[in-house]
């Protein structure tokens, strides 16, 4: 149980297009999510939390014009990267928490390319 | 501000070592404190969870310690393997929060 997924796990967009990662809970109703971006051999850094049906909570230093996080249903968050620039490119990864327990579930990772 | 270091920042060592990597962090007010493994270009693996009463978990050839006073946690792992070669991050649980601090990981490596 407690499988996450992420979509796509690799991505490669021109600079200035925007992407869109999702993040789902596929076994389990995901009250809150998090997104953590990951710079080669470092650790995760949290970007940001989102509650269902509530707006995002960004992390200090986080641009939310520039991160939309989205989480519409129990099940499924998504970032999108707007107007993305090559200093984007990172590892995102999402967890996501139910309601019986502080411990989080990692999705697999998108690593996004922007050229 | 809560912090987690995590020394060394790499290892290598021959295979069939018993090896400890060290995790520490500076509030104590936590609720608990996990150990993942991380392949490269990939995600997450949890390893152990220990709850902040806890003093230890085990897993296999895993043993994870836990000091909140302290401020440290210690990762054993027995008879090394070179499958056992990745980035190992501990991470806490900040009381009245929902975040998970990461530390700042140990890279190990085990050549046959």
């Amino acid at each position: 149980g407690a499988v996450v997924s992420q979509h796509p796990s690799r991505v490669i967009c021109k600079s200035g297009t925007s992407v869109k990662i999702e993040c789902r809970s596929l076994d389990f109703q995901a009250t809150t999510m998090f997104w953590y971006r990951q710079f080669p051999k470092k650790s995760l850094m949290l970007m940001a939390t989102s509650n269902e049906g509530s707006k995002a909570t960004y992390e200090q230093g986080v641009e939310k014009d520039k991160f939309l996080i989205n989480h519409a249903s129990l099940t499924l968050s998504t970032l999108t990267v707007t107007s993305a620039h090559p200093e984007d490119s990172s590892f995102y990864i999402c967890s996501a928490r139910g309601t019986a327990t502080y411990e989080q579930y990692f999705g697999p990772g998108t690593r996004l390319t922007v050229t | 501000k809560q912090e987690v270091t995590q020394i060394p920042a790499a290892l290598s060592v021959p295979e069939g070592e018993n090896l400890v990597l060290n995790c520490s962090f500076t509030d104590s007010a936590i609720y608990n404190l996990q150990w993942f493994r991380q392949d490269p270009g990939k995600g997450l693996t949890s390893l152990l969870l220990i709850q902040s009463s806890q003093r230890e978990q085990t897993s296999g050839r895993l043993n994870a310690s836990l000091d909140k006073s302290s401020g440290r946690s210690t990762l054993y792992i027995a008879a090394s393997q070179p499958g056992d070669s990745a980035t190992y991050l501990c991470a806490v649980y900040l009381v009245g929060t929902d975040k998970l601090i990461f530390g700042t990981g140990t890279r190990l490596q085990v050549f046959p």
